[in-house]
Formats: structure tokens, C-alpha cells, sequence
């Protein structure tokens, strides 16, 4: 049974960076069919991808284009976790985040995390 | 704006079947699978359909998907109650390289 464990600030302030952690149970991150996401949602955005990490003989990140200049993903393999560090935060970054898995070629975000709300507020 | 057009609402009664529809371009949907999930209040989205029509273990038959060109359909048959909820298409965009979702339908069961 695959379960998403999210953790992180639910508050950041304007220009700072938010930063979470999602932890992995019943899969391994390093996994060769398996894809980790991050997504986010809010009322004027709507469901938006904002990117992945997987291990396919080495790691590859990709991001989406809107975030693509502040945004990163890493891996622990040590933790079995996930992390998504976003940068130079506006209210705009404010949304629920979640975390998810993509079963590379099959299901895609099939197990999500619980969802984090993010407000970026002074 | 989101890159696939979903209607923002849809209403029917129970036992009925109801048909929600995703529409996108030759770079998105025309191109490749599509996803449907169902997103209830306070909750993350759950997996209905991948891969155009097919359902993961536990999801009801039905909840039924379909591809036609640069568009997509869920189909929900005996609607119930529980159906309520807001639905969302996605699938991978060659131009953006990356994944991208519709702005929902909210279904009402009268």
C-alpha cells in the first residue's frame, strides 16, 4: 500500500521559499517505474503540474514552464522522500500543494499526498 | 485559462447517466492518453480513468472513458449521490512538456 506523507510550513513569506517534503512509504523513490510529482491548487489556477523526479538509471527533474526558473525537486534516497523548493514566493504561490505518484506507463497520480495549504503572507 | 476546456458545471438525477467532456488540441489530447479523476471537498483527487478507458481497481464500471481526436469523455451511469463531486481531465502536452489538467466540471446530483 503506496502512502504519500507531506510536511512543511503552511506559511511563507513574500520573497522567501517554500520548501516540502513528501515521504514515501510502500515504494521506493529511486524506483524505475515510477514518476514523483509535485501539484498544487488553488481557486484562480486551478489543478497545476509543477513538476517530477525520477530515477531511470540516473535522475532526471522536469518542470513546468511557469515555475521553471524557481522551482526544484529533489530526492532522498536515504529518507525514501521527495522535496519541492519553490523560490521568490508571491501571494500568487498561494495554493493547496500536493505530492504524487505517476506509475510511469500505467496509472498516472494514482496515490497523492494529503495536500498542504501554503500561504504566502507578511 | 486552463490548456483543456471543461464545462464548469453539470447537473443530473439519480439512475441517470451523465457525460462529462474534455476538450484540447492536436498537441495535448490528440496525442496522447487521457486521465479522469474525481475530487471531493477537502480531498486530494482519486485516480477514474487512465489511460482513455480504463478503470483502477476499486473504481465502479460505472465510470467509463472515451478518446475521439482532440477530445475525451467520462461517462457516469445509475448516478448516485456520492457522485457529487468536481471532475478532472488530464494528459501530457508535447508543447509544454509537461502535464496539464482542465478547469473541472462541478456535477450536481439533484
Amino acid at each position: 500500500q503506496v502512502q504519500l506523507q507531506q510536511s512543511g510550513p503552511g506559511l511563507v513569506k513574500p520573497s522567501q521559499t517554500l520548501s516540502l517534503t513528501c515521504a514515501i512509504s510502500g515504494d521506493s523513490v529511486s524506483s524505475n517505474s515510477a514518476a514523483w510529482n509535485w501539484i498544487r491548487q488553488s481557486p484562480s489556477r486551478g489543478l497545476e503540474w509543477l513538476g517530477r523526479t525520477y530515477y531511470r538509471s540516473k535522475w532526471y527533474s522536469d518542470y513546468a514552464v511557469s515555475v521553471k526558473s524557481r522551482i526544484t525537486i529533489n530526492s532522498d534516497t536515504s529518507k525514501n522522500q521527495f522535496s519541492l523548493q519553490l523560490n521568490s514566493v508571491t501571494p500568487e504561490d498561494t495554493a493547496v500543494y500536493y505530492c504524487a505518484r505517476d506509475a510511469s506507463g500505467g496509472p498516472l497520480f494514482d496515490h497523492w499526498g494529503q495536500g498542504t495549504l501554503v500561504i504566502v503572507s507578511s | 485559462q486552463s490548456v483543456l476546456t471543461q464545462p464548469p458545471s453539470a447537473s443530473a438525477t439519480p439512475g441517470q447517466r451523465v457525460t462529462l467532456s474534455c476538450s484540447g488540441s492536436s498537441s495535448n489530447i490528440g496525442s496522447n492518453y487521457i486521465y479522469w479523476y474525481q475530487q471531493l471537498p477537502g480531498t486530494a483527487p482519486k485516480l477514474l480513468i487512465y489511460r482513455n478507458n480504463q478503470r483502477p481497481s476499486g473504481v465502479p464500471d460505472r465510470f467509463s472513458g472515451s478518446k475521439s481526436g482532440t477530445s475525451a469523455s467520462l461517462a457516469i451511469s445509475g448516478l448516485r449521490s456520492e457522485d457529487e463531486a468536481d471532475y478532472y481531465c488530464t494528459t501530457w502536452n508535447d508543447s509544454l512538456s509537461g502535464w496539464v489538467f482542465g478547469g473541472g466540471t462541478k456535477l450536481t446530483v439533484l
